[in-house]
């Protein structure tokens, strides 16, 4: 199994939800990132989980809450979003952090927040 | 700090052709990696080629090659034979140390080329 998958494929939510985005790998990758993309710009980095660890947090709001329940599995809760927060949500494995690393991705989850 | 520039936002290649997108970045480390990676319309961000930044001779993956500069810091990639298929955002990324990490990297992308091709 080579793949990186991410449930739901698409997500709306109003201003006042909870929701939360799955991403699951079984390629025994322990490294796992979330990166969020908005419309015709490259993605950007949001966290960096290394062995179920949060290791980076690149000035995230703390209305998105990362979660590593596992080493296959990533969660991205999401609480009082900004209409602005609307992306698409990319999650990505690679075996490691360190040292050369190919990094997956998933499909992704596009988001729309009203 | 490591930044990607891509400078070509639109391309467009007539099926069987050749394409050159181009790539250049700026960085102070000696080892480094460097990747094309392509978002088809479908969104699936796939790698597309990597390449070592201590290894002269440039990658090659089918009809996919990059042209290597590292005293230029140039990183170009070579689509020969053009398909339909081929139609996608094209992304040069770095792979860089993250500034608040002992030991994590991530990938440092450009603002994309938007590839098309024409029957």
């Amino acid at each position: 199994d080579t793949e990186v998958t991410q449930t739901p494929k698409h997500l709306v939510m109003g201003m006042t939800n909870k929701k939360s985005l799955k991403c699951e790998q079984h390629m025994g990758h322990r490294a796992m990132y979330w990166y969020k993309q908005k419309a015709k710009k490259p993605p950007e980095l949001m966290f960096v989980y290394s062995y179920e660890k949060l290791s980076i947090n690149e000035s995230v709001p703390s209305r998105f809450s990362p979660e590593c329940p596992n080493s296959s599995l990533l969660n991205l809760h999401l609480h009082a979003l900004q209409p602005e927060d609307s992306a698409l949500y990319l999650c990505a494995s690679s075996p490691r952090t360190s040292g050369y690393n190919e990094q997956f991705f998933g499909p992704g989850t596009r988001l729309t927040v009203l | 700090a490591q930044t990607v520039t891509q400078s070509q936002p639109e391309m467009s290649v007539q099926e069987a052709e050749t394409v050159t997108l181009s790539c250049t970045y700026d960085t102070s480390e000696s080892n480094y990696y460097l990747f094309w990676y392509k978002q088809p319309p479908s969104r699936q961000m796939i790698l597309v080629i990597r390449q070592e930044a201590y290894k002269q001779q440039n990658a090659t993956e089918n009809r996919f090659s990059v042209n290597f500069q590292k005293a230029a810091k140039s990183f170009s990639l070579k689509i020969s034979d053009s398909q339909l298929g081929d139609t996608a955002m094209y992304f040069c990324a770095f792979m860089k140390l993250l500034s608040n990490s002992n030991s994590g990297y991530a990938l440092n992308f450009g603002k994309g080329t938007s590839l098309l091709v024409t029957p």
